[in-house]
């Protein structure tokens, strides 16, 4: 009984290919987040989801795509890859405001050829 | 505009001694500020987190941290470190407070070593 979940845990890659992450949380928060852990372990905000809709997209380059079909599953999706997206990239899920824990999946290793 | 910073990227004690890891942060607005671990290949946990007027925080695994106004500090501290506590430790804030926003900014870590 996971509570933040995320699939596949490893990913092996050719540059230009297109590629998605999934993630599923069971708590019933209704905030989920993506975070890209780089390789000297530094963690910066990607998006953030409340309730299926957008709120948080930190400058990210449009080749990411974050996508919500519900309140318990947020996934991203990453167009054309480039040997810099090779990264950890983690999902948290929160229940209402930002005082509250964030939940964080087990990370999804992303290595890009 | 809100940042955090570990003051050295790696501690290394004893087992049984003292664990002071430090975290300073700037923040634009009251932040919250928390402090998560991360064992190798998993994802983070929350250690503790200050939300209130209480300054000294207690969290899980013997862990505390005291919020300095002052020193704009955050500092982690454990009496006594234990083998199991070698792990990556962030310190992160969020200036969204009471906000549905939950931006969290991380400092960029603190390796933790516990020597037997």
């Amino acid at each position: 009984d996971t509570a933040v979940s995320q699939t596949p845990k490893y990913l092996v890659t050719q540059m230009g290919n297109d590629k998605s992450i999934k993630c599923e949380q069971n708590l019933g928060h209704d905030t989920m987040y993506w975070y890209k852990q780089d390789s000297k372990k530094f963690l910066k905000i990607m998006f953030s989801y409340n309730n299926k809709e957008l709120i948080i997209n930190e400058t990210v380059p449009n080749r990411f795509s974050p996508k919500s079909p519900d309140k318990a599953h947020l996934n991203l999706h990453i167009n054309s890859l480039e040997l810099g997206d090779s990264a950890v990239y983690f999902c948290a899920s929160q229940q209402g405001v930002s005082q509250e824990t964030q939940y964080f999946g087990p990370g999804t290793r992303l290595l890009v050829l | 505009a809100q940042s955090v910073t570990q003051l050295g990227s790696h501690v290394s004690v004893s087992e049984g001694a003292l664990v002071l890891l430090r975290c300073n942060y700037s923040s634009s607005v009251p932040p919250y500020l928390f402090w998560y671990v991360q064992y190798p290949n998993q994802g983070l946990q929350l250690l503790l987190k200050y939300t209130s007027a209480a300054t000294l925080v207690k969290g899980i695994n013997g862990f505390e941290a005291e919020f300095k106004k002052s020193e704009t500090s955050f500092h982690l501290t454990k009496p006594s470190a234990h083998m199991s506590d070698a792990a990556e430790y962030f310190c992160a804030v969020t200036p969204d407070r009471g906000s549905t926003l939950g931006r969290l900014y991380f400092g960029r870590g603190t390796q933790l070593t516990v020597w037997p």
